[in-house]
Formats: structure tokens, C-alpha cells, sequence
């Protein structure tokens, strides 16, 4: 079946570590996308990626970079520029005109 | 520009009896619209989408949503409660071509014995 795989499901970083949050998907989606969820506010929009070699921020995209090498790769990383990065992060990913799909998610939290 | 607000942080009702979740969105032309459900430490999955078509929209698991246009809503319903309902829902609005997509805060179900 296809899907979007997030790995791991729970990551713990010490202070001033970079981590490294892993998105893959068999969907054949052109775009992927990742958010951070918190408590009571929703999903916010850190980074997302329309094409191959191409991303753009998103709202809080401060402390965090990405790299779009593969199509069904979109890898996330945590730098240790990003004070509060305890939060659940969910990575999607869509094609034109349709719903996004999603991850199961990641838990990262500070040791 | 876009927005989504859901009115209620937390709905609670009991087994076998209807649910309603409250959404209001404000957007420059016409939107996609959309409810997720999100059960814990999982992602979102979608239960329905509105893209201009019919207004009164059907989803899995008993849900549906109707879209009113002078009320600026997409209010979600089910019939009857099932334990099975408890989560977090989330009310969506993008764009046509699905890019800018703007998540309401969240509505926490509770469904009581």
C-alpha cells in the first residue's frame, strides 16, 4: 500500500544537537510538506517543497532547514538554532488539486 | 487571504447521541474545504473534502458536512456518536490547487458512555 513513512516515531535531542527528522512516500506526490503541531494550535507550515530541488518556508521555518534530493524523500532538520523544538511534526505530501496526505508523525523532545 | 476558525476548543457528548463541530472560514475566492480527524500521536486522515460540487458533502464513517456559502460554514455532523469517534478534528481551507492550506485550531471530541 502506499503511503508517507515517518521515522523515528519518537526522537530525543540534547542541547545544541542538529536532529534529523526522516519522510518518505511511495505516493508519486509532486509536493511534500512538513508542519509542527503543539497543543491548541493546530498545524503550522515550517517548510514545503512543490518540486525536486525546490522548497520554500513556511511560516516558522527559523531553526529548521530541508533538502528535496528525491522525489520521495523530505528530509527535516532540527538545528540547534530552534529553542523550543519539543512538539509532534507531521510530514505530508499532495498532488495538484488534491487533498494532503499524512505521516504518522514524529515526537521530538528535549533531553 | 485565507482563515479557518473552529468555535469550540472541546465538544462532549454521549454515545448514540448527534455531534456537531463548527467551523467558519474567510476566504478571497472560492475554497477547498476540508475536515481531518486526528487520533493520538497519529497524523491526520481525511473525512471529507468540499471543492465547489455539491454542498452537502458525505464522508467515511457516518460524517458529513454542508457548505453554506452566506454563513461563510462548514459545520461537521454525525447522526450518532460511536466511542470510536473520540479525537481531535480539524477544519481545513486551501486554495484550488491545494498548495495553501490553512488548519483551523483543532475541536477535541469526547464521547461518554
Amino acid at each position: 500500500d502506499g503511503g508517507i513513512t515517518q521515522s523515528p516515531k519518537y526522537l530525543f535531542r540534547k542541547e545544541g544537537q542538529n536532529v534529523t527528522l526522516s519522510c518518505e512516500q511511495n505516493l508519486n506526490h509532486d509536493a511534500m510538506y512538513w508542519y509542527r503541531q503543539d497543543p491548541g494550535q493546530g498545524l503550522r507550515l515550517i517548510y514545503y517543497s512543490q518540486i525536486v530541488n525546490d522548497f520554500q518556508k513556511g511560516d516558522i521555518a527559523e531553526g529548521y532547514s530541508v533538502s528535496r534530493e528525491k522525489k520521495e524523500s523530505f528530509p527535516l532538520t532540527v538545528t540547534s538554532a530552534q529553542k523550543n523544538p519539543t512538539a509532534f511534526y507531521l510530514c505530508a505530501s499532495s498532488i495538484e488539486f488534491k487533498p494532503q496526505h499524512f505521516g504518522d508523525g514524529t515526537r521530538l523532545s528535549i533531553l | 487571504a485565507q482563515s479557518v476558525t473552529q468555535l469550540d476548543s472541546h465538544v462532549s457528548v454521549s454515545e448514540g447521541t448527534p455531534v456537531l463541530l463548527r467551523c467558519n472560514y474567510s476566504s478571497s475566492y472560492s475554497p477547498s474545504l476540508f475536515w481531518y480527524v486526528q487520533h493520538p500521536n497519529k497524523g491526520l486522515q481525511l473525512l471529507l473534502k468540499y471543492t465547489s460540487a455539491a454542498t452537502l458533502v458525505k464522508g467515511i464513517n457516518g460524517f458529513e458536512a454542508e457548505f453554506k456559502k452566506s454563513e461563510t460554514s462548514f459545520h461537521l455532523t454525525k447522526p450518532s456518536a460511536h466511542m470510536s469517534d473520540a479525537a481531535e478534528y480539524f477544519c481545513v481551507v486551501s486554495d484550488l490547487g491545494g498548495f495553501k492550506t490553512i488548519f483551523g485550531a483543532g475541536t477535541r471530541l469526547f464521547v461518554k458512555a
